[in-house]
C-alpha cells in the first residue's frame, strides 16, 4: 500500500545535539511537507519542497534544517539553534493533480522530547 | 491562504448527525474548501473537498452556500471514533502549501 512512513515514533535527546527525522514516501508525490504541532495548537509550516533538489522555508523554519535529494524522502533535522524543539512533528506529501491540487496525505507523526 | 473561521468546539450524541460550520467570507470564486480531520496524536486525514456544488462520499458531505462565503461538513451518524480536531482549509493561490488553524474539537458522546 501506498503511503507516508516517518521514523521513528518517538525520540528522545538531549539538550544541545542535532537530530534527524525521517519522512518516506512511495506516492509518487512531487511536493512534501514539515509541520510541527505543540499541544492544543494547530499545525504550522517550517519547510516545504515542491521538486528535488529544491525547498522553501515555511513559517517557522529557524533552527531546522532539510534535503531533497530524492523524490521519495524529505528529512527534517532538528538542529541545537532550535530553542524549544520538544513537539510533534508531521510529514505529509501532495500532488498537483487533483482538483485544486491540495489533497495532503501525513504521516503518523513523530514525537520529539528534548531533555 | 484566505481566512477561515470555525468555533472552538461542539458535540453531539453517537448516531447523530454532526453539522460542522465554517465561515469562509473572503473566498475567492476559484478557491476550494478542504476539510481534515486529526485524531489525537496522529496525522491530519483528508475528508473531503469542494467549490460550488455539494459534495458527498463515504466519510461525509459538504454543503457550501450558494455565496460560497460558508460551509458545513456533516457526519451523518457520528460515532465515537469521530471524535477529533476537524480543520476547515480555504488554500490561496498557485503555491499548494496548507495552513492548518486550530480547527474545531468535536467530542461526539455514548
Amino acid at each position: 500500500d501506498g503511503g507516508i512512513t516517518q521514523s521513528p515514533k518517538y525520540l528522545f535527546r538531549k539538550e544541545g545535539q542535532n537530530v534527524t527525522l525521517s519522512c518516506e514516501q512511495n506516492l509518487n508525490h512531487d511536493a512534501m511537507y514539515w509541520y510541527r504541532q505543540d499541544p492544543g495548537q494547530g499545525l504550522r509550516l517550517i519547510y516545504y519542497s515542491q521538486i528535488v533538489n529544491d525547498f522553501q522555508k515555511g513559517d517557522i523554519a529557524e533552527g531546522y534544517s532539510v534535503s531533497r535529494e530524492k523524490k521519495e524522502s524529505f528529512p527534517l533535522t532538528v538542529t541545537s539553534a532550535q530553542k524549544n524543539p520538544t513537539a510533534f512533528y508531521l510529514c505529509a506529501s501532495s500532488t498537483q493533480d487533483s482538483p485544486g491540487g491540495y489533497g495532503y496525505t501525513f504521516g503518523s507523526g513523530t514525537r520529539l522530547t528534548v531533555v | 491562504d484566505a481566512k477561515t473561521t470555525q468555533p472552538p468546539s461542539m458535540d453531539c450524541a453517537e448516531g447523530r448527525a454532526a453539522n460542522l460550520p465554517c465561515n469562509h467570507s473572503t473566498i475567492s470564486g476559484n478557491e476550494y474548501v478542504y476539510w481534515y480531520r486529526q485524531i489525537h496524536s496522529q496525522g491530519p486525514q483528508y475528508i473531503i473537498h469542494g467549490l460550488k456544488n455539494n459534495e458527498t462520499n463515504e466519510m461525509a458531505s459538504l454543503i457550501i452556500t450558494e455565496d460560497r462565503k460558508s460551509s458545513t461538513l456533516i457526519l451523518p451518524h457520528a460515532t465515537l471514533r469521530d471524535t477529533a480536531v476537524y480543520y476547515c482549509i480555504v488554500p490561496t493561490g498557485a503555491n499548494s502549501k496548507l495552513t492548518f488553524g486550530k480547527g474545531i474539537t468535536l467530542s461526539v458522546r455514548p
